[in-house]
């Protein structure tokens, strides 16, 4: 246990499904992450969010739609998603002026 | 935006030395770090360099040289525990967003 807790742990849905990604940290951090990580591929930031407001959602399509209700929790919801999708979701919490990430277990999700 | 180059894969054998190289490219560069990953598994922090030089913890070290881009990971004493996936990790400027390599997976065989 990271500190991080990602549920759940495993998602397979279909394309026209909706379903959302949940995020918890208790280390009072003020900051929380979204990553993609796809086979062969780099870690890819999707969405960031400093004290609850958005700062960055580096071009991701709309079909993923994040939610900060509070410094502690985060989501990623989902909806009409591609094959390619299908990734690790990675949610990670940092205190702003910290040294790096806490990382939580991860979400891994396959579209069918 | 960043360049981060790190070789895919490497294999050592247990009881050696390793060196993972990671270069970068970047403007306004604010710190390096070093993750451990095991499959299926959330990435751990293993280092954390800003200025030049050796950061030792153990059997890990990490080096960097900011006016070459370039940072290594040093694994001392392989276990077979330590075959896992090592990614180099770059924060630009301010605020604490990270960009990641591709990451290294380390075979450790007997």
């Amino acid at each position: 246990e990271t500190g991080v807790t990602q549920t759940p742990r495993h998602l397979v849905m279909g394309m026209t499904n909706k379903k959302s990604l949940k995020c918890e940290q208790h280390l009072g951090h003020n900051a929380m992450y979204w990553y993609k990580q796809s086979a062969k591929k780099p870690l890819e930031l999707m969405f960031v969010y400093s004290l609850e407001e958005r700062v960055e959602n580096n071009s991701v399509p709309s079909r993923f739609s994040p939610e900060c209700p509070n410094s502690s929790h985060l989501f990623l919801h989902l909806h009409t998603l591609q094959p390619e999708d299908s990734a690790l979701y990675l949610c990670a919490s940092s205190q702003d002026s910290g040294r790096g990430y806490t990382f939580g277990s991860g979400t891994r999700l396959t579209v069918v | 935006g960043q360049n981060i180059d790190q070789p895919t894969e490497m294999t050592a054998t247990e009881g050696a030395i390793v060196q993972i190289n990671c270069t970068y490219q970047t403007s306004g560069f604010n710190g390096l770090f070093w993750y451990q990953q095991h499959a299926g598994e959330a990435p751990t922090f293993l280092s954390y360099n800003v200025l030049d030089g050796l950061e030792e913890k153990g059997r890990f070290s990490s080096f960097l040289s900011r006016s070459k881009g370039y940072s290594y990971l040093l694994l001392k004493e392989l276990q077979m525990k330590d075959s896992a996936s090592y990614l180099c990790a770059v924060r630009e400027n301010a605020g604490n967003m990270l960009t990641f390599g591709g990451g290294t997976r380390l075979m450790v065989k007997p």
